[in-house]
């Protein structure tokens, strides 16, 4: 039973146009929610994170949603940069034994072209 | 130092053979999480060790046996495998704390696993 969701495998999207990336979860325990990115070979980066009291979180280009009644949450990539193209992956923390146990969803390529 | 440090790379190993993956970190982090990843599927956590003792075993079959010899070293005993059994494994650190801290894991570059 996969808590965390991501639905799209792939995305592709022009340089310069938004990016829009989503996931839905269904433990309403989450408490925070996360976002990586993950270039072929490497580990995956942290890149933003939301807490389930907010709805929204802004950093530079990148802004996340979150719709708590939905369960849903959406990374907000603009202007987007080929440097992007990566595989993002959505994860949902709850607190569980002393720390923060991630779950993560299976990933969205995003693949930013000229 | 803000890196998790994996070795090896990749992995070639037999079913009977035994082998170690280690991860080594040096933030301070005072826990250390291993991670397995299968082709387009999420990480699935294996263990957590929080202050070098295993808080949490995700019900991995004991093939897989991990160790912290102390708080910047995390190793994972391989022994007996199959096939199934390859796959990305990632070391991840973060803070241990009395309050939450969703700044994220720092993860490793992972090993690449293959088992024949």
């Amino acid at each position: 039973d996969q808590q965390v969701k991501q639905n799209s495998p792939s995305l592709s999207v022009q340089e310069g146009r938004i990016s829009i990336l989503n996931c839905d979860y269904t433990n309403s325990m989450f408490d925070y929610f996360l976002w990586y990115k993950k270039y072929p070979a490497e580990g995956p980066t942290f890149l933003i994170s939301i807490s389930s009291i907010k709805d929204k979180n802004e950093d530079g280009r990148f802004t996340v949603f979150l719709n708590k009644s939905a369960k849903h949450l959406s990374l907000h990539i603009v202007p987007s940069q080929p440097g992007d193209s990566a595989v993002y992956f959505c994860a949902a923390s709850a607190w569980s034994g002393g720390y923060n146990k991630l779950i993560f969803g299976a990933g969205t390529r995003l693949a930013v072209h000229p | 130092d803000t890196e998790v440090t994996q070795t090896p790379k990749h992995l070639v190993m037999g079913m009977t053979n035994k082998k170690s993956l280690k991860c080594e970190q040096h933030m301070g982090h005072r826990a250390m999480y291993w991670y397995k990843q299968k082709a387009k599927k999420p990480p699935e956590l294996m263990f957590v060790y929080s202050y070098e003792k295993l808080s949490i075993n995700e019900s991995v079959p004991s093939r897989f046996s991990p160790e912290c010899p102390n708080s910047s070293l995390l190793n994972l005993h391989l022994h007996a495998l199959q096939p199934e059994d390859s796959a990305l494994y990632l070391c991840a650190s973060s803070q241990v704390g009395g309050f939450r801290v969703p700044s994220g894991y720092t993860f490793g570059s992972g090993t690449r696993l293959t088992v024949v």
